[in-house]
């Protein structure tokens, strides 16, 4: 089955500066890649999402890019804000629409 | 995206009584749900897919006696934990797929077995 491994588990940044979440799949068949954001005590919520056909996609201040060809994908939020921190969450589909999630990394954005 | 209700959002319960939770699909018709477990500070864990009209389909390491599922209508599916025991406390979330592959979630139910 699918294994999706997410780097780093903590990130800390100041306001106004950029984040960076990488994750690594191992299914060749995975076609979508969504992430979601976390909040305590809350549903994940989908942020952004991208699918195999695309190397970017740009949502205001969020962006993610896919490289099929080694296996990853990448979350980038640009001036952040304190309301983004949360638990942000990777995952991929395999075949299907199965997610199997990352591991998931807490980004605490200083004011 | 999908609204998608749960209930109860939270329960108490002694060791040794069981737990139904249910899942509702409000603005659309679903064949598939599919159900979490969610440990503090750790990721989502698929436990199973639930089908309408048909058997669930488990996860590798889940016992599908434990954890009962029932998808008897389009717009509702059911997860009792049987038995529950404190290792069983957990935040418990169900998942829609509305459309091509994006899955929205439940607003979850935490349930602590005492």
């Amino acid at each position: 089955g699918e294994n999706v491994e997410q780097h780093p588990s903590t990130l800390s940044v100041q306001e106004g500066d950029s984040a960076v979440i990488k994750c690594t799949y191992s299914d060749s068949a995975s076609n979508y890649f969504p992430w979601y954001k976390q909040e305590l005590g809350k549903r994940p919520q989908l942020i952004i999402d991208i699918r195999s056909n695309v190397g970017e996609k740009k949502d205001q201040r969020i962006a993610v890019t896919l490289n099929k060809t080694a296996k990853h994908f990448s979350l980038h939020i640009t001036e952040t804000q304190p309301e983004d921190s949360a638990v942000y969450f990777c995952a991929a589909n395999g075949s299907g629409d199965k997610l199997t999630f990352g591991t998931g990394t807490r980004l605490a954005v200083r004011p | 995206g999908a609204v998608v209700s749960q209930h109860p959002s939270w329960v108490i319960c002694k060791s040794g009584t069981s737990v139904k939770i249910e899942c509702r699909s409000l603005d659309f018709q679903a064949t598939t749900m599919f159900w979490y477990r969610q440990f503090p500070k750790q990721s989502l864990m698929l436990m199973a897919t639930s089908n309408e009209g048909s058997k669930a389909t488990y996860e590798q390491g889940v016992e599908k006696d434990k954890f009962l599922i029932n998808h008897a209508s389009l717009t509702l599916s059911t997860l009792t934990v049987t038995s529950a025991h404190p290792e069983d406390s957990s935040f418990y979330i169900c998942g829609t797929v509305p459309s091509y592959n994006e899955q929205f979630f439940g607003p979850g139910t935490r349930l602590t077995v005492l």
